[in-house]
């Protein structure tokens, strides 16, 4: 497609159980980036890949989560043993290259809710 | 370490000018993103500045001051689809570190 797609769009899941997030970025886009939009909050950075370099995993919160990129394309996001403070929306954005200047765009996010 | 300001929250009437301000200091910078977004839509690019000054697109303009760690975005002839959220985003070399984002609402 033309843009970054991500699945599901809408996952609610109960505290407890493993939720995996799936994202196809732009076609040619060597960098994809995870993001995490808490409600009323900024977009905290998660994790990072370009090309067929080590992942910068600098963003993740706990080793719960954890994330590959298969291929150089499609990516998954995965969190083991959600809890309530893992909800939020999960944006995922690619970009042409991962140096200076490359604007990323963004997919339309996966929103997780736990219960 | 990452600081980036923005106010939290800005009110406009429409057809008038509004700036939203961004102050940062990072360990790194290579340019300045500022992204557009609305309640329940992902962040859309709006412009980007790596050299000091003005960048004019249409009815946003964005300015950049590296020395003193500041960034504006200006709207002009506000309209009402322009209520959303205005986020400042500096990048570090790879990825791009946000502020909490400005809410913009434009009223009649």
């Amino acid at each position: 497609g033309a843009g970054v797609s991500q699945s599901p769009s809408n996952k609610v899941t109960e505290k407890g159980k493993d939720v995996e997030l799936r994202c196809d970025p732009i076609s040619g886009h060597t960098a994809l980036y995870w993001y995490r939009q808490s409600l009323g909050q900024g977009l905290e950075f998660l994790i990072y890949f370009q090309g067929n370099s080590a992942p910068d995993k600098s963003g993740l919160p706990s080793d719960r989560f954890s994330a590959e990129r298969t291929g150089g394309s499609v990516s998954t996001l995965t969190i083991q043993r959600t809890q309530q403070e893992d909800s939020a929306v999960y944006l995922c954005a690619s970009s042409l290259g991962g140096g200076t200047g490359n604007t990323i765009y963004f997919g339309e996010g996966s929103w997780l809710t736990v219960v | 370490g990452q600081n980036i300001d923005q106010p939290t929250e800005m009110t406009a009437t429409e057809g008038a000018i509004v700036q939203i301000n961004c102050t940062y200091q990072t360990s790194g910078f290579n340019g300045l993103f500022w992204y557009q977004q609305h309640a329940g839509e992902a962040p859309t690019f709006l412009s980007y500045n790596v050299l000091d000054g003005l960048e004019e697109k249409g009815r946003f303009s964005s300015f950049l001051s590296r020395s003193k760690g500041y960034s504006y975005l200006l709207l002009k002839e506000l309209q009402m689809k322009d209520s959303a959220s205005y986020l400042c985003a500096v990048d570090s070399g790879y990825a791009l570190n946000f502020g909490k984002g400005t809410s913009l609402l434009v009223t009649p």
